[in-house]
Formats: C-alpha cells, structure tokens, sequence
C-alpha cells in the first residue's frame, strides 16, 4: 500500500515564525502536491513537484516556497507565516503521467497537517 | 481554479437510503475522479470514470458521466453510518487534479 505521511498532525505556530510542513510517501512516485483546504473552498494547489528539485506554482503560491531534494520528501514552508494561513495543509503524491499505463494516475494523501497560526 | 462544483453542499440521510451528489465541470475531460474524506483526514479515492463511460459500478458506489452535461454524479445505496464523510469530483489537468468544493455526507444510524 501506498503511504504518504506529513510530518505533523496539528501544529501552532505564532505570526512570522518559518514554518516547515514536511511529507514522505514510500512508493517512488514522482509527483509531490501540496494543498490547504479551507471551508467552502475545497482543496486548492499550493505548489506540484514533478520531479527531484523541479517545481511548479499551483493557484495560491503567494507566501509560501517548497523544497523537493529528495524524490520521497517534498516540504512546504512558510516563510513568514501569517494569520490567514491558518489552515488544513494536505500533501499527495501520484505516478507521473509517462508513468501512468492503462489508467490516469490517482492522488494518494497524507493524513494532513491542521495549522495554527496565532 | 475549481472546475468541480458539487451539489449538494450537504446531505442528511438515514442508514440504509440511498445518496447522490452530483458535480459539474467547466472544461472538457477526458476522466472523473471521485475521491471520499473522512473528518479531519486526508483523501482517499473512489472511483474513476473515462470520457467515453456513461456508467461505472463499484461495490456499493455507482457513477455516471454526463459529458454533454459536463456532469457526474456519484450514488451511494444501502448507505452506513460509516459513509459519512465528504466526497469531492476531481478532474485532471494534465498531472494534476482540479476538484470541486464537496458534498458533506451525514449518514444517521
């Protein structure tokens, strides 16, 4: 089974603090998803790594950067985090589209992060 | 950008009726996905449903496409207690999934 794990269950951090979300999934994917989930928003992408140190901005990257060194780990930081970010952070890993075979790859999520910025 | 909007935002139902939610898309596909989230979790996937599917069964899950529509629904029968959660449609764009906002499930034992 595929097992992607975030590093944190809940965290509470204070405004301006750096912050480090950090996922690792065991099965050689190579595409790491990043996404906060807010009420009534759904899930939105923050940033998408589609290979070791490459990167890609999803639909709100503003205030937030992302570190992929190694293919299993893919962090998310927060640089200076704020109140508005207090959110649901959520990673996924999938097979990349050469990857893919017969089938379009499925996401596979951690358990995710609730963050607390105070 | 959400290219999913589920409908409803949420449902209450008894054990034992059946659920269904449906989700409406912007853009061509080529696939659907469902995915479900348990309270507090992470996501997990359903199903998934090609451009050129009408219908696809899976256990007690049974999804339709609509590609005129640009609509799926999901239908949930015999529903348990253990099927409340939320449920996203997701569409992909390239590698990656575009979903809606959700459809929050309470299923009442």
């Amino acid at each position: 089974d595929v097992k992607v794990t975030q590093s944190s269950r809940y965290l509470v951090k204070r405004t301006g603090e750096k912050v480090f979300l950090e996922c690792v999934q065991d099965m050689d994917h190579e595409n790491m998803f990043w996404y906060r989930q807010d009420p009534g928003l759904g899930l939105r992408l923050i940033y998408f790594s589609y290979d070791v140190k490459m990167k890609e901005k999803g639909d709100i990257p503003e205030g937030y950067s992302v570190s992929r060194e190694k293919k299993e780990r893919f962090s998310l930081i927060l640089e200076s985090a704020s109140t508005n970010q207090t959110s649901m952070y959520l990673c996924a890993s999938s097979l990349t589209g050469r990857q893919w075979g017969h089938d379009p790859p499925t996401q596979y999520f951690g358990p995710g992060t609730r963050l607390l910025v105070l | 950008s959400q290219q999913g909007e589920e409908d409803p935002q949420a449902l209450s139902i008894q054990e034992g009726e059946n659920a269904t939610m449906n989700c409406s898309y912007k853009t061509s596909i080529n696939n659907l996905q469902w995915y479900r989230q348990n309270s507090g979790r992470g996501l997990v996937h359903l199903i998934l449903i090609r451009s050129n599917e009408r219908e696809k069964h899976s256990g007690r899950l049974r999804v339709t496409l609509d590609t005129s529509k640009k609509s799926s629904s999901l239908l949930i029968t015999a529903s348990r207690a253990a099927d409340t959660a939320s449920y996203f449609c997701a569409t992909i764009n390239t590698d990656k999934l575009i979903f809606g906002t959700g459809t929050r499930l309470q299923v009442f034992p």
